[in-house]
């Protein structure tokens, strides 16, 4: 069972919008920045969104973070047949003195 | 371009030993955090551990505390993961991957491709 929740599958269709969300508590999510991760079937993990809001250098404008609390959401607009893959969020948790992952989000472009 | 290449990977016994190397190139190895993270096969990402940049400061999960050791030797520009006492339940991708300079922990801006480690009788 992960520390950080979400759901394990979310699906939309080509320029729809989806949303993931990410549950988290007040020593993970409630005091640290969120990131989420994707990961493409057979491939490394890439990084998508870091501290709540920021996209690294080539990531499309087209995804987008948010924290609020102990949750966060990842949005996708514009969904796209190629955003089909695997998404995470992950935060520090002063608790644990770790780093905590969510059990991941399976999306599927219908 | 940055990067992080696994080995050490394969197949041991449970109880035994295995020790995972990362090699690192193309950036200041120096600076940076580095992380094991692993994915068990059909599962989730799970940290395993963290070094700081200077190797004074490490993190590890509550499931590999007191079997696994993380290190690293700048001048070789080469992480270590020590995993002793393996379980079954140890069988995964173990990745490296970076820490994202001057954010929290948990910021990963890149990952190697692997090394798998399976622990079988």
């Amino acid at each position: 069972q992960s520390v950080l929740t979400q759901p394990p599958s979310a699906s939309g269709t080509p320029g729809q919008r989806v949303t993931i969300s990410c549950s988290g508590s007040s020593s993970s999510i409630g005091s640290n920045s969120v990131n989420w991760y994707q990961q493409l079937p057979g491939t490394a993990p890439k990084l998508l969104i870091y501290s709540n809001n920021q996209r690294p250098s080539g990531v499309p404008d087209r995804f987008s973070g948010s924290k609020s609390g102990t949750s966060a959401s990842l949005a996708i607009s514009g969904l796209q047949s190629e955003d089909e893959a695997d998404y995470y969020c992950a935060a520090w948790d002063d608790s644990l003195n770790g780093v905590v992952f969510g059990g991941g989000t399976k999306l599927t472009v219908l | 371009q940055v990067q992080l290449v696994e080995s050490g990977g394969g197949v041991v016994q449970p109880g035994r030993s295995l020790r995972l190397s990362c090699a690192a190139s193309q950036f200041t190895f120096s600076f940076y955090s580095i992380h094991w993270v692993r994915q068990a096969p059909g599962k989730g990402l799970q940290w395993v551990a963290v070094i700081s940049n200077d190797g004074s400061k490490e993190y590890y999960a509550d499931s590999v505390k007191g079997r696994f050791t993380i290190s690293r030797d700048n001048s070789k520009n080469t992480l270590y993961l020590q995993m002793n006492s393996l379980r079954v339940e140890d069988t995964a991708v173990y990745y490296c991957a970076r820490q994202l300079r001057g954010y929290n922990y948990g910021s990963i801006d890149y990952w190697g491709q692997g090394t798998q480690v399976t622990v079988s009788s």
